[in-house]
């Protein structure tokens, strides 16, 4: 019920292409997904976040779509660069967001020339 | 954004040895602190979570006498990891969130940079 299940484990994209990670949730309640991005050797940072009440978020290259109906949301990261390079988390709570977070597995994501 | 700052960044010990990681937020008033354990190529596993001035819970198979937390004051929580063995070997990331302002309180939610330790 509480799993957040992330797919896919790894992915590389060149240089300028779109990568896509997604995410899928069980838990309704959930009503908060932030995606972090995470370098080698670092603690997560806040990438992007959506609550429920929108199907899409935009901030510069980076989107967020979300499904309600089909429990589901993706980061896009458009033209993508080998400084986006990094391993992303989706995440989610519920409770307006303050209850703690369940993190996803994990997608390492590798961008090349 | 808001800054936390974790420290010490990388520790080596021996084992049977003590080690106290310590987790600042730098310019905002923590009022809940989350311990995490991140193992390679794998996702943060909740240890606990810390209310400033309150014991710590725990989540379930987290052992609280092996990893004590202290979280006394709103800027500082300190996590120890008694008589570490070597399957303590892990990297610990601390996260801080600031009194919410309305919006989701996890936006307010913001992370260490980690601590790499190694027991020897």
């Amino acid at each position: 019920q509480q799993q957040v299940k992330q797919s896919p484990q790894s992915l590389i994209v060149q240089k300028g292409g779109i990568s896509i990670i997604n995410c899928a949730y069980e838990n309704t309640a959930f009503d908060y997904f932030p995606w972090y991005q995470q370098f080698p050797g670092k603690g997560p940072a806040l990438l992007i976040a959506i609550r429920p009440d929108v199907s899409e978020k935009k901030e510069g290259r980076f989107t967020i779509s979300f499904n309600k109906s089909a429990k589901q949301f993706s980061l896009h990261i458009m033209d993508s660069q080998p400084g986006d390079s990094a391993t992303y988390f989706c995440a989610a709570s519920g409770n307006f967001g303050n209850e703690k977070l369940t993190f996803g597995t994990g997608t390492r994501l590798t961008i090349i020339p | 954004g808001a800054v936390v700052s974790q420290h010490p960044s990388r520790v080596i010990c021996k084992s049977g040895t003590s080690v106290k990681i310590e987790c600042r937020s730098l310019d905002f008033q923590a009022t809940t602190m989350f311990w995490y354990r991140q193992f390679p190529k794998q996702s943060l596993m909740l240890m606990a979570t810390s209310n400033e001035g309150s014991k710590a819970t725990y989540e379930q198979g987290v052992e609280k006498d092996k990893f004590l937390i202290n979280h006394a004051s709103l800027t500082l929580s300190t996590l120890t990891v008694t008589s570490a063995h070597p399957e303590d070997s892990s990297f610990y990331i601390c996260s801080a969130r600031g009194i919410g302002t309305g919006e989701a309180t996890n936006e307010k939610l913001f992370f260490g940079s980690g601590t790499q330790l190694s027991v020897l």
